[in-house]
């Protein structure tokens, strides 16, 4: 299984709402990352976890919460965004010893009303 | 932060065509990657250089890792129209992951039959 999967592929969320987003991998990697891609942008890296603890957060708002509650599963919970948080968020895993060598899920298209 | 050079930013070409695309860097690299990403979906990795002068083919694709380690070039050969979409380079610096994967702006490649 080399696919990293991620729910829900779309969401619309009012500015008061409280979402979470969910990827999923089962390669056995123990690196996983959240990152934000604006429409025709590079994604950009929001946080880190290795071996299920944050080791990077790229000075992301509060409004993002990251979770790890296993070596297979990232979720990023979202609060009181604003419109401007509209993207694709794109989960990542890798292995520990590799961590350059990263695949990514196919995203959460998030509008933010 | 260290940022990659990108070119050319987008092309548009024939079917058929062979396609050159590359990657620069004021810093040196430890590894290059180059991904594609379709519409509404991840980026994929397509092809990972590990060693400075490093020719690497996957398919019609060959990319190699410069000398310097500071640049990289992508070739698509026989061009399809499946081909379409926007290929990132990504590098992992020499000093380490703490950032993580640095991209670049990416390449739009349109194929018009």
């Amino acid at each position: 299984d080399t696919e990293v999967t991620q729910t829900p592929k779309h969401l619309v969320m009012g500015m008061t709402n409280k979402k979470s987003l969910k990827c999923e991998q089962h390669m056995g990697h123990r690196a996983m990352y959240w990152y934000k891609q604006k429409a025709k942008k590079p994604p950009e890296l929001m946080f880190v976890y290795s071996y299920e603890k944050l080791s990077i957060n790229e000075s992301v708002p509060s409004r993002f919460s990251p979770e790890c509650p296993n070596s297979s599963l990232l979720n990023l919970h979202l609060h009181a965004l604003q419109p401007e948080d509209s993207a694709l968020y794109l989960c990542a895993s890798s292995q520990t010893q590799r961590e350059y060598e990263q695949y990514f899920g196919p995203g959460t298209r998030l509008t933010v009303t | 932060g260290q940022q990659l050079n990108q070119s050319p930013q987008s092309m548009f070409i024939q079917e058929g065509e062979d396609v050159s695309m590359n990657c620069t860097s004021s810093s040196i690299f430890n590894t290059w990657l180059w991904y594609k990403q379709d519409p509404g979906e991840g980026p994929v990795l397509l092809i990972a250089l590990y060693k400075a002068g490093e020719l690497t083919s996957n398919g019609r694709l060959t990319a190699q890792f410069g000398i310097t380690r500071k640049d990289s070039f992508l070739n698509i050969s026989a061009s399809i129209p499946s081909d379409v979409g926007i290929y990132f380079c990504a590098g992992f610096p020499s000093g380490g992951g703490a950032d993580g994967l640095t991209f670049g702006k990416g390449t739009h490649l349109i194929i018009q039959p």
